[in-house]
This record gives C-alpha cells, structure tokens and sequence, in this order.
C-alpha cells in the first residue's frame, strides 16, 4: 500500500525560528514527492517536488530514500508561511499510477 | 491556459436536492481528479479518470454520487440526494502523463453547505 503520513496535525514556532514539517511515505518503487501549501481559503499549490531540488520561498525539501522521508524546512519561519501544507506521492507515469496520494496535512502557524 | 477552473465556487442547497459540481481541466492534462476536503479527513480522493475513463472510484462515499467525464475539456460530480454531511469543499485537479512530473494542478475548489 501507499501511504503518506504526516505526524504532525498542528505546528506552532515564532517569527523568524526554523521550522520542519514532517512527511514520511511508504512505498516500494520510486516515487515522486511534492509539497503543496493551501492559504487560507485558497487552491492548493505546488510548493515545491523532489525531482527538481529548488528551493521556493525559503523553503527546502531533500528525498531520504532510506528513512522513506520527505521533510520540508526553513531556517527563519515568517508569518506569511502560516498555510497548511501537504506533502504528495506520485507512483508516476502511466494509465494507473498517475494519481497523488495525500497526507492528512500540518497547519503551520508563525507567530510575530 | 486559465488553469482548472471550477464551478460554482459556493453552493447552498437543501437536504435532498440535487447538487452537479462541474471541472474543465488544464488543456492537455489527461488526468482528472476530484477530491474532497473536510476538517475531519483532509483530502480525500473520491475518483479519477485518464483520458476520460474513471480509473479509480474506491473513494466515491455512496451511490449517492456520480461522477462523469464525457469529453476531455469537462468533467461533473453528481450529488443525489445531498446531506448535510456533503458539506465539504471540493476540488478538482488535472495532470499531464507525459513530461518530467505528475504535479496536479487544482481548482478554486467548490465550497458545498448543505441545509
């Protein structure tokens, strides 16, 4: 089975704290991962995804295969990250592996 | 391309009523995803489709919802009878099978309240 788990319901830091959202999977092949934020009352995003190995908005994300984790982090939180944020897993391409399978996301709030 | 777009982004019905949520995906996008979102269970996927034929409807909660993608440019999502436990916010969201990723793209989302 594929799963994404996210231990984390709730995140609180301060203004300006590092902040680590964690995101663990569990799947045998080699799957793709993503981040997606959701602003208050918005369309989720794409935040950022594994293959590419950006950094946007601070924010990093680095694939450890081999303690199947997926976390996301930035050093200096700002209260504009306040979102709740989901880390994603795609199986890949083709007619049955194309959807994402989702955790059940951490809403992070940053305190001024 | 104007991305996925949904509608109607809020809809109020009354308990018993039938409720059509509609989706045109990304131009293009051979994935068609609708999932569902509540405070309770976060994301749910109900079903999806690839090239205009459900995949996979293992999510789609009771028979009291439908889901159909007549061409590649529209796809709805049938309620019928509604319930107040419906109320949710639902999304769809499309992809492409080819290039370097699956990334999603999502919609605004359908806010549904049912009365």
């Amino acid at each position: 089975a594929q799963r994404v788990t996210q231990p984390e319901k709730l995140l609180s830091v301060f203004k300006g704290a590092p902040v680590e959202l964690k995101c663990n999977y569990s799947y045998s092949g080699s799957p793709e991962l993503f981040w997606y934020v959701q602003y208050s009352r918005q369309r989720l995003q794409l935040l950022l995804r594994h293959i590419s190995r950006e950094s946007i908005k601070g924010f990093t994300a680095d694939l450890n295969k081999g303690e199947t984790s997926f976390h996301l982090k930035k050093p200096f939180a700002q209260e504009e990250d306040s979102a709740m944020y989901y880390c994603a897993l795609s199986m890949g391409r083709g007619s049955t592996l194309g959807r994402l399978y989702f955790g059940r996301g951490t809403q992070l709030t940053v305190w001024p | 391309d104007a991305g996925v777009i949904q509608s109607p982004r809020h809809e109020v019905t009354e308990m018993g009523q039938e409720v059509t949520l509609r989706c045109k995906p990304i131009s293009g996008h051979d994935y068609l995803f609708w999932y569902r979102q509540t405070m309770m269970r976060g994301l749910e996927l109900l079903i999806y489709f690839n090239n205009n034929v459900p995949i996979d409807d293992s999510g789609m909660p009771e028979d009291r919802f439908s889901a159909k993608m007549p061409n590649a440019s529209f796809s709805t999502l049938k309620i019928q009878p509604s319930e107040p436990r419906d109320s949710a916010v639902y999304f769809c969201a499309s992809s492409s099978g080819q290039g370097l990723t699956t990334e999603a793209f999502f919609g605004q989302g359908t806010r549904l309240t049912v009365v």
